[in-house]
């Protein structure tokens, strides 16, 4: 199964754009790239999914190169509020989906 | 917006006593999930299961757990016997259907605490 590789931890300030990359180098010709979020004592979020190029929602944009070995989160002005981990996955077998540690991101006032 | 919820939010036992941790997926979904998070560590995937059986189980989900969906609304994960170890998050997460695009959505959890 494909497993995914991204940074521990990340910091920012308000106002900044955060990009968050991440490496799956074993991805399946069939998978997509999810990212979710999470807070603390939460559930995890779906923020945005992609399979390909890049793709962009009200929230966060997402750019995958055509080798799909990797992807990048991109977050325009964070706030405050964007404190979370944010996990970037692929699918299980059977649409489980299988996490990592994640990036912590923290942004500071 | 429909949810995802879980009851309780926190369930506190005795080890070897059984716990019962409930949830009602969005109502159109057809897969569902349990994962759980112990404290500071990652989102562990536990089951799936789809048309009233377990389609897939991981290592942790061992003979203590089971899952039913009791009827057309709940799901159910039962652990027979708590240990220490179990005290984590649980989470319940539903999905409309087995196409690739489909993102799970995740109830916001119950806080198992095993003493």
């Amino acid at each position: 199964l494909a497993k995914t590789t991204q940074p521990i931890s990340m910091d920012s300030y308000e106002g900044q754009e955060v990009n968050i990359t991440c490496s799956h180098n074993n991805i399946a010709t069939n998978d997509y790239i999810t990212w979710y979020q999470q807070f603390p004592s939460q559930g995890p979020r779906f923020i945005i999914q992609g399979y390909k190029t890049k793709v962009t929602n009200e929230v966060a944009s997402l750019f995958i190169p055509a080798d799909r070995k990797s992807s990048t989160l991109s977050l325009p002005r964070v706030s405050l509020s964007d404190t979370a981990v944010y996990y970037c996955l692929v699918r299980g077998s059977q649409g489980n989906l299988i996490f990592g540690k994640g990036t912590k991101l923290s942004v500071k006032p | 917006e429909p949810e995802v919820t879980q009851t309780p939010s926190h369930q506190v036992t005795q080890m070897g006593q059984e716990v019962i941790l409930r949830c009602v997926p969005i109502s159109n979904h057809l897969y569902f999930y349990w994962y759980r998070q112990i404290l500071g560590q990652k989102v562990e995937f536990l089951v799936s299961f789809y048309n009233n059986e377990i389609s897939e189980k991981s290592e942790i989900f061992d003979d203590q757990f089971s899952v039913e969906r009791p009827d057309g609304s709940n799901f159910t994960l039962k652990i027979r016997s708590t240990k220490l170890e179990d005290s984590a998050m649980y989470f319940c997460a539903s999905r409309r259907d087995r196409g690739l695009r489909n993102e799970q959505f995740f109830g916001p959890g119950t806080r198992l605490t095993v003493l």
